[in-house]
């Protein structure tokens, strides 16, 4: 059974940084391409970014809102996903959640999420 | 980027409807196009992808349609578990893109 779970969020204020990790089980988390998909209170669904396989490149997209400010990275050996999100604005404040991308390009797995609250 | 558009923004329906929620795509995307529900407090949950294709485990009164542009996805007879919200998303380039969403409340 696929299963991701997300941890590190948190309340930061403004300006500041925070890593979230994403462990992920039961699937080849070696050969997958993940997302990162965010959630305002209240909001719809909003793309983060993706990360490659490292088979593929490893190549980074991200959202145009969080480029500049966010990096994905990945640790095979760990079957872990990492999202570091640095100069954190009010607007950022969402629960993040990671999924699996299948070949055909949806979001097939999804974790619980974690919250991230940005305020001072 | 690529605007992904949902029609209705909510919808009330009772138990036994059929139901249809539309998805316009501001270019074409072939059919590279999925829907999710999601229900309060949980993680979206996929149930169509690539248009039309049913995923593993999601019942078959649930469908999907459409190319190109124009895009339904369909509930042929609403049961007390499918008041949620409804996403669509495009998956043919990025940025991925959302629609904004359908409340499906019960009437």
């Amino acid at each position: 059974e696929v299963q991701l779970v997300e941890s590190g969020g948190g309340l930061v204020k403004p300006g500041g940084s925070l890593r979230l990790s994403c462990a992920a089980s039961g699937f080849i988390f070696n050969t997958a391409w993940m997302n990162w998909v965010r959630q305002a209170p209240g909001k719809g669904l909003e793309w983060v970014g993706r990360i490659k396989s490292k088979t593929d490149g490893g190549t980074t997209d991200y959202a145009a809102p969080v480029k500049g400010r966010f990096t994905f990275s990945r640790d095979d050996s760990k079957n872990t996903l990492y999202l570091q999100m640095n100069s954190l604005q009010t607007e950022d404040t969402a629960v993040y959640y990671c999924s699996t991308m299948s070949d055909y390009g949806d979001f097939r797995n999804w974790g619980q999420g974690t919250l991230v609250t940005v305020s001072s | 980027d690529i605007q992904m558009t949902q029609s209705p923004s909510s919808l009330s329906a009772s138990v036994g409807d059929r139901v249809t929620i539309t998805c316009r795509a501001s270019q074409s995307i072939s059919t590279y196009l999925n829907w999710y529900q999601q229900k309060p407090g949980e993680a979206p949950n996929l149930l169509i992808y690539t248009a039309s294709n049913l995923q593993s485990g999601v019942p078959s009164r649930f469908s999907g349609s459409g190319s190109g542009t124009d895009f339904t996805l369909t509930i042929s007879s609403l049961q007390p578990e499918d008041f949620a919200t409804y996403y669509c998303q495009q998956s043919y380039r990025t940025p991925y893109t959302f629609g904004q969403g359908t409340k499906l409340e019960i009437k």
